[in-house]
């Protein structure tokens, strides 16, 4: 069964920085494209980022709105996927997912993480 | 980038009954490769979202065929027949045809 958990949300104040995990399983983790997608309340998800598979050399794209500020990366030993956020500004706040990339489409979600930034 | 018009934004449903719902891309959806890269996500109140059907008309694994979806090019359209309670929540659509990546605003399934 696949699954994938994320951790490290909270709350953090405005210039700040947070790292967030995905811890997955069930699958071959090499195999695939992995994103970071998230969703403010009430609104439509937005994609952050990914970091491509073995085959294609595990490089990364982001979304710019993110770009510079943002940081995918993977441990493929542990079956990790992270994302490094500095310079937090308060329309960061969301829920944050990590999600597996079939071909064309995101196959399975986490179950998200809750991202405040707010003095 | 793709923009992604969902329609409507809510509708209400008795049960049992039949929904459509309409997603329309602002450029054509159909990859250099000859396919057409469009899925439709179900968001279930407090949950994340789930994959429901890719590729236009395609069922994910375990996926009930209640859930039905068509469309080409621009225009595209999931249909939910026999509408039942655990339907509810928020229907998306998303294209992987152009980076980036992008999805519709969502519609709203209430059930009367």
């Amino acid at each position: 069964e696949v699954k994938l958990l994320e951790s490290g949300g909270g709350l953090v104040q405005p210039g700040g920085s947070m790292r967030l995990s995905c811890a997955a399983s069930g699958f071959t983790f090499t195999d695939f494209y992995m994103y970071w997608i998230r969703q403010p309340a009430g609104k439509a998800p937005e994609w952050l980022g990914f970091i491509r598979n073995k085959a294609n050399g595990y490089t990364t794209e982001y979304n710019p709105s993110v770009k510079g500020r943002f940081t995918i990366s993977r441990d493929n030993t542990q079956n990790m996927l992270y994302l490094q956020m500095n310079t937090l500004r308060a329309e960061d706040t969301a829920t944050y997912y990590c999600a597996r990339f079939g071909t064309g489409y995101f196959d399975y979600w986490g179950q998200g993480v809750m991202v405040t930034v707010s003095s | 980038d793709v923009v992604m018009t969902q329609t409507p934004v809510s509708l209400s449903v008795s049960l049992g009954g039949q929904v459509s719902i309409s997603c329309r891309s602002s450029q054509s959806l159909v990859h250099n490769n000859g396919n057409t890269y469009l899925s439709w996500y179900l968001q279930k109140p407090g949950q994340s979202p789930q994959l429901l059907i890719y590729k236009v008309s395609n069922r994910f694994s375990g996926i009930s065929d209640r859930f039905s979806g068509s469309g080409s090019g621009t225009d595209f359209t999931l249909k939910i027949s026999r509408v039942e309670p655990d339907d509810l929540g928020v229907y998306y659509c998303g294209q992987g045809t152009q980076y980036p990546l992008t999805f519709g605003s969502g519609t709203k399934l209430e059930i009367k």
